[in-house]
Order: structure tokens, then sequence, then C-alpha cells
């Protein structure tokens, strides 16, 4: 059964910081996206990867993806208070073409 | 583009009753998907199509819930009888392949009483 893990879960960083959020899985995939949710709101793509080495940048944003190490971080460059949302990391199954598995997520804040 | 559309937006109902959900993909799109968001279970998806055939749908929780694509521009999900558990948002979503990038709806929140 394919896993899905997100860490932190729950990330509470100020404004001008830095930080990573890591997403595991536990079985083979090259294709991975990550999500945005606002509270009350429905997911926004920001990035899709597809090949190992992948790797994507949006703004403050940056992710990349190893597909060796079955691991994808979504890097957040000088937080700001807009990025604060749960964000969501989302595997497809090898050969499934189309069956997502989604991670809990990691919601963020970002403080002043 | 109107992106995908969904209603109703807020459904609240009582055990027992029928609810159906309605989705629009985005025109052109020939996947869609239907996924479930509760607290405690996080994102499940529940059945997709792809040319308006289902193509998996091992996550549809019970019989009690079906799922119909009868052509490119429409689909609903069906829960007949409702029950509490069944309380969640909904979300439908579609993309131009399987493998690209999924576009999602506003969801639908269901309230069963």
């Amino acid at each position: 059964e394919l896993k899905v893990e997100q860490n932190p879960l729950f990330l509470s960083m100020q404004e001008g910081k830095n930080y990573t959020i890591y997403c595991n899985y536990s079985t083979t995939s090259d294709r991975l996206y990550w999500y945005r949710q606002d509270p009350g709101k429905s997911l926004e793509s920001l990035f899709v990867l597809l090949s190992n080495g992948a790797v994507k940048q949006e703004g403050r944003l940056m992710a990349s993806l190893d597909t060796k190490a079955r691991l994808s971080t979504l890097h957040i460059t000088a937080a700001v208070h807009d990025l604060s949302a749960t964000y969501f990391c989302a595997v497809d199954m090898s050969g499934s073409q189309g069956n997502l598995i989604f991670g809990k997520g990691t919601k963020l804040s970002v403080k002043p | 583009d109107a992106g995908v559309i969904q209603s109703p937006r807020h459904e609240v109902t009582e055990m027992g009753q029928e609810v159906t959900l309605r989705c629009k993909p985005i025109s052109g799109h020939n996947s869609l998907f239907w996924y479930r968001q509760t607290m405690m279970r996080g994102l499940e998806l529940l059945i997709y199509f792809n040319n308006n055939v289902p193509i998996d749908d091992s996550g549809m929780p019970e019989d009690r819930f079906s799922a119909k694509m009868p052509n490119a521009s429409f689909s609903t999900l069906k829960i007949q009888p409702s029950e509490p558990r069944d309380s969640a948002v909904y979300f439908c979503a579609s993309s131009f392949q399987q493998v690209l990038e999924q576009y999602f709806g506003p969801g639908t929140r269901l309230t069963v009483t």
C-alpha cells in the first residue's frame, strides 16, 4: 500500500525566515504534485514534478523531487504572511494514471 | 475559463435521504475525479473516469455511493441513503490527461444530520 508522509504537519514561522516541508512516499513513483489549500477553499495546483531531479520554482516556493530517495521537498524562502495555508503533496501510484494518494498536509502559519 | 463547477456548494440533509452532487469539468479535459475530504481521513480519491468511463472505483466506500458520467461535460455522485458519517467536503477535479495536474472545483460541503 502506498503511503505518503509529510512533515511537519504544523509549521509556525516568522516572516522572512526559510523553511522546508518534506514529503516521503513508500513505493515507486515518478510523478509528484504539490497543492495549496486556503481555509474553506479548494485545492490549487502549485507544482507538477515528473522526473527524478526535477526542480521547479514559483516566487518564494521551490519544489524538488528525488525518486531514488522517494522524497520531495517544498522550500519556502523569506516567508510572507500570504503563504499561510495548508500544503499537500500527492503521489501518483506508478502506472495508475491518475490515482493520487495525498499526504495529510502541512498547515503553515506565517507570523509577522 | 470558468474552471470546474460543482453544485450545490452546501447541502444539509437528514439521514436516510438521497443526495446528488454534480460536477461540470473544464471543457476539453478528459479525466474526472471525485474526492472526499474530512479532518479524520484527509483527502481520499473515491472514483475517477477517463473519457467518461469509470477506471477505478475502489475508493468508493460502500454500495450506498454511486457515480456516473453520462457525457464529457457532466458527472454526478449519489449517496443513497445518506448517513451522518458521510458528512464531508466532496471535491470534483478534472485534468486533460490522467497523469497531468488536476484542477479542483470549489467543493460541496455535505452535512447529514
